[in-house]
């Protein structure tokens, strides 16, 4: 049983202009949800997370959207450069769990054409 | 400085070899965590340790064992591994629940 899932395994998009990545969850016990960018053959880097009490969260050119009442997460870039093209996981946690695990979703592989 | 480095980057072992991958991590961090990637897929929780202690065993088979032995090191021993074993290992540590990975060693097992 998947509890995060993110359904487009892949997307394509004009460079400058804006990419929105998915991501769904079941699981209405999990209050913290993070965003992971990954090259081939390296870690996954963090890209921004947010807490279950907002709705918004920004970074730079990034965006994190969540949607409690749907169980929706989204992910905005703006504006898409090339660099950005990679693989973005994300995953979600019970904030006070005290384990520290986290669900990922299956990853979304983000082309930028220049 | 947000860095966790993993050492070796690349390891080719026989099914009969006994080797090691190393961790370090100088944030602080209480909590530390193996990983196991394997291409196209999502990182794979293998192992948690929380204040140097073993946390979480996600039902890892006994061929991994991994080890703490301080705040800034953790080891994962291999011995006896089998071909689909090959992957990508992932270390990475946390402050609260964001969680920081190295760049992995890419293991092989021939």
């Amino acid at each position: 049983d998947q509890q995060v899932k993110q359904n487009s395994p892949s997307l394509s998009v004009q460079e400058g202009r804006i990419s929105i990545l998915n991501c769904d969850y079941t699981n209405s016990m999990f209050d913290y949800f993070l965003w992971y960018k990954k090259y081939p053959a390296e870690g996954p880097t963090f890209l921004i997370s947010i807490s279950s009490i907002k709705d918004k969260n920004e970074d730079g050119r990034f965006t994190v959207f969540l949607n409690k009442s749907a169980k929706h997460l989204s992910l905005h870039i703006v504006p898409s450069q090339p660099g950005d093209s990679a693989v973005y996981f994300c995953a979600a946690s019970g904030l006070y769990s005290n384990t520290g695990k986290l669900i990922f979703g299956q990853g979304t592989t983000l082309q930028v054409k220049p | 400085d947000t860095e966790v480095t993993q050492t070796p980057k690349h390891l080719v072992m026989g099914m009969t070899n006994k080797k090691s991958l190393k961790c370090e991590q100088h944030m602080g961090h209480r909590a530390m965590y193996w990983y196991k990637q394997k291409a196209k897929k999502p990182p794979e929780l293998m192992f948690v340790y929380s204040y140097e202690k073993l946390s979480i065993n996600e039902s890892v088979p006994s061929r991994f064992s991994p080890e703490c032995p301080n705040s800034s090191l953790l080891n994962l021993h291999l011995h006896a591994l089998q071909p689909e074993d090959s992957a990508l290992y992932l270390c990475a540590s946390s402050r609260r629940n964001e969680q920081f990975f190295g760049p992995g060693t890419r293991l092989t097992v021939l």
